[in-house]
């Protein structure tokens, strides 16, 4: 069965850091390309970030370019975000999902960024 | 910032047949793979249709996608309760280099 399971989410202050980390299961983690999604609340859902499966290619969605870093170690089945420089509006649940189509999900890790 | 437009809304009795247009551009649906996602409350989005109009296993033909030119569709045929959730169109854009999303549907059953 396939599992994705984010964690690493919190409250943090404008400015500040968080990475969020998905581990992944049940499927052969290095043959899939990985994604990122977010969602603010009561909001609907924003393409955040992906990664190829061994991390040559990497795109994101202009409004975290500079400031967010998607990575990947397939030695340990697990997918990155690394979050500089947050901003309030970067207050979203943030969802790890399996490949550029977005077959598989996880339950989300909530992010807050607030004063 | 969403690029593809959806309906903020659609609606139909049980047994009912309900579609969401998805209108986009020459840079991401026409050119791109379309995708459907279904989210009930309070959970994470589910895959309805990748490859504009293929279903995974598991997902009731009830569930169909087309595309058309800079539109897509999802129909719901023989609408039931556990259909009331949000859709969401997505495809990638050739011009942004990265998905995107529609602006979502809230389809109700009455």
């Amino acid at each position: 069965e396939v599992q994705l399971v984010e964690s690493g989410g919190g409250l943090v202050q404008p400015g500040g850091s968080l990475r969020l980390a998905c581990a992944a299961s049940g499927f052969t983690f290095n043959t899939f390309w990985m994604t990122w999604v977010r969602q603010a609340p009561g909001k609907g859902l924003e393409w955040v970030a992906n990664i190829k499966w061994d991390g040559s290619e990497k795109y994101s969605v202009d409004s975290v370019k500079g400031r967010f870093t998607v990575s990947r170690d397939n030695a340990k089945n697990s997918l990155y975000l690394q979050m500089n420089s947050l901003r309030v509006e970067d207050t979203a649940v943030y969802f790890c999902a399996r490949g550029e189509g977005m077959g598989a999900w996880g339950q989300g890790t909530l992010v807050t960024v607030s004063s | 910032q969403s690029v593809l437009t959806q309906p903020p809304s659609a609606s139909g009795t049980p047994g009912q047949s309900v579609t969401i247009s998805c209108s986009g551009s020459s840079s991401n649906i026409e050119s791109n793979y379309v995708y459907w996602y279904q989210q009930l409350p309070g959970t994470a989005p589910k895959r309805l249709i990748y490859g504009s109009n293929q279903r995974p296993s598991g997902v009731p033909d009830r569930f169909s996608g087309s595309k058309s030119g800079t539109s897509a569709s999802l129909a719901i045929s023989g609408l039931r309760s556990e259909d009331e959730a949000d859709y969401y169109c997505a495809a990638w854009d050739d011009s942004l280099s990265g998905y995107v999303f529609g602006t979502g549907t809230k389809v109700t059953v009455l």
